[in-house]
């Protein structure tokens, strides 16, 4: 079946980058393209970043000059770069196929010192 | 960037009410709308695409329609396990913008 998992460091420094990696099986990154969705505690959701089946991008605009999307297709990894990370950026972090269509567990992410 | 504005924030009701949420979009979106709920401590689900097609695994209580630029999720009759948070999002085109949520509780 269908799955996605994220995985990442859990705690960051500010201003320092974050590396979030999305695995999934069940289905193929020259297939279905793969979302990066995050939500700050207690708050909405945010869509960031996509990478899609022709390896092209896309970028959340406010977020854009900060983040890196791309993928190992041998690996069935997706991989999200962030920079210059704040205490904002603190969160749980989701990997999804396409837009939705299935989700990982999240993986939180704290910037703190 | 295209807007969705979703409305209420919250949303008392009661056992068997018949409740509806509603996103606008700041420009024309078509039907390139979805509705997700997401529950406590836990991953969103997708319950509408298309605006008004179901997810496959949805109770058949929840429906999707479009008037114009004002799209709503409505819950024919709710159950208990309805309690959550539920988002729109524009699929239309990147960058791609989630409404602001809504929490149904139980009054």
């Amino acid at each position: 079946q269908v799955q996605l998992k994220e995985s990442g460091p859990g705690l960051v420094q500010p201003s320092r980058t974050l590396s979030l990696t999305c695995t999934v099986s069940g289905f193929s990154l020259t297939s279905y393209g793969v979302s990066w969705v995050r939500q700050p505690p207690g708050k909405g959701l945010e869509w960031i970043a996509a990478i899609w089946s022709g390896g092209s991008t896309d970028y959340n605009s406010a977020l854009k000059s900060r983040l890196s999307i791309s993928r190992d297709t041998s690996k069935s990894q997706v991989l999200l770069k962030m920079n210059s990370l704040q205490t904002e950026d603190t969160a749980m972090y989701f990997c999804a196929r396409s837009l939705g269509d299935a989700w990982g567990q999240g993986a939180s992410v704290t910037v703190s010192s | 960037d295209i807007q969705m504005t979703q409305s209420p924030s919250s949303l008392p009701a009661s056992l068997g009410d018949r409740v509806t949420i509603t996103c606008r979009a700041s420009q024309d979106i078509g039907n390139y709308l979805r509705w997700f709920q997401q529950k406590p401590g836990k991953s969103p689900r997708l319950m509408i695409y298309g605006a008004t097609n179901l997810a496959a695994g949805v109770p058949s209580r929840f429906s999707g329609s479009r008037s114009g630029s004002d799209y709503s999720l409505t819950i024919s009759s709710l159950e208990s396990e309805d309690m959550a948070d539920y988002y729109c999002l524009q699929s239309k085109e990147s960058p791609y913008t989630f409404g602001a949520g809504t929490k149904l509780e139980l009054k």
